[in-house]
């Protein structure tokens, strides 16, 4: 069973449309996140959540939407997506104290 | 946001060899973490470290949260082929509801 899920794998889509990246974690964690990782690798938080509140929203611009329908799933909704974009996004989890459980990544690719 | 040097940006080793990294913050944190990322995949957890002066070991890798909260390391020793990969380090500030990464340490073990 996989701790942190996040699918798509890999997302290649257009400039200009809207999409969205999903996350589920069976470990009972409260608290979740959505980090991007650019092309030298570098991880910046854009936004946790604990018990489907959000706590951090790291100056991501408002065409990134995160959901929370309850505390197994945090979703990220992207809309008009730019070339600037394109990285892989990392969804995680984790419960105080403790560090964070990671999922595989989605590799977003804009064109 | 909270700034973390991590050093050195990449190491080029022989097998056997012993390697040191470390991450420094102008900050304080009360928690400091070291993951593994393989290529096209999440970060692993490694070591977590929780109190100031904490030195924690995980089979060939030992980690130490630094008296001043604002420095951690990590050695691995008698590197073998299967340590190649990038470390990072992360600092939590206040609780898990934040989470911080250095930029990295790329590792190459030449056999």
């Amino acid at each position: 069973d996989t701790a942190v899920s996040q699918t798509p794998k890999y997302l290649v889509t257009q400039m200009g449309n809207d999409k969205s990246i999903k996350c589920e974690q069976n470990l009972g964690h409260d608290t979740m996140y959505w980090y991007k990782q650019d092309s030298k690798k570098f991880l910046k938080i854009m936004f946790s959540y604990n018990n489907k509140e959000l706590i951090i929203n790291e100056t991501v611009p408002n065409r990134f939407s995160p959901k929370s329908p309850d505390k197994a799933h945090l979703n990220l909704h992207i809309n008009s997506l730019e070339l600037g974009d394109s990285a892989v996004y990392f969804c995680a989890s984790s419960q105080d104290p403790g560090g964070a459980f990671f999922g595989q990544g989605t590799r977003l690719t804009v064109v | 946001g909270q700034q973390l040097n991590q050093s050195p940006q990449s190491m080029f080793i022989q097998e056997g060899e012993d390697v040191s990294m470390n991450c420094t913050s102008s900050s304080i944190f009360n928690t400091w973490l070291w993951y593994k990322q393989d290529p096209g995949e999440g970060p692993v957890l490694l070591i977590a470290l929780y109190k100031a002066g904490e030195l924690t070991s995980n089979g060939r890798l030992t980690a130490q949260f630094g008296i001043t909260r604002k420095d951690s390391f990590l050695n691995i020793s008698a590197s073998i082929p299967s340590d190649v990969g990038i470390y990072f380090c992360a600092g939590q500030p206040y609780n898990n509801n934040d989470m911080r990464f250095g930029a990295g340490t790329r590792l190459t073990v030449k056999p």
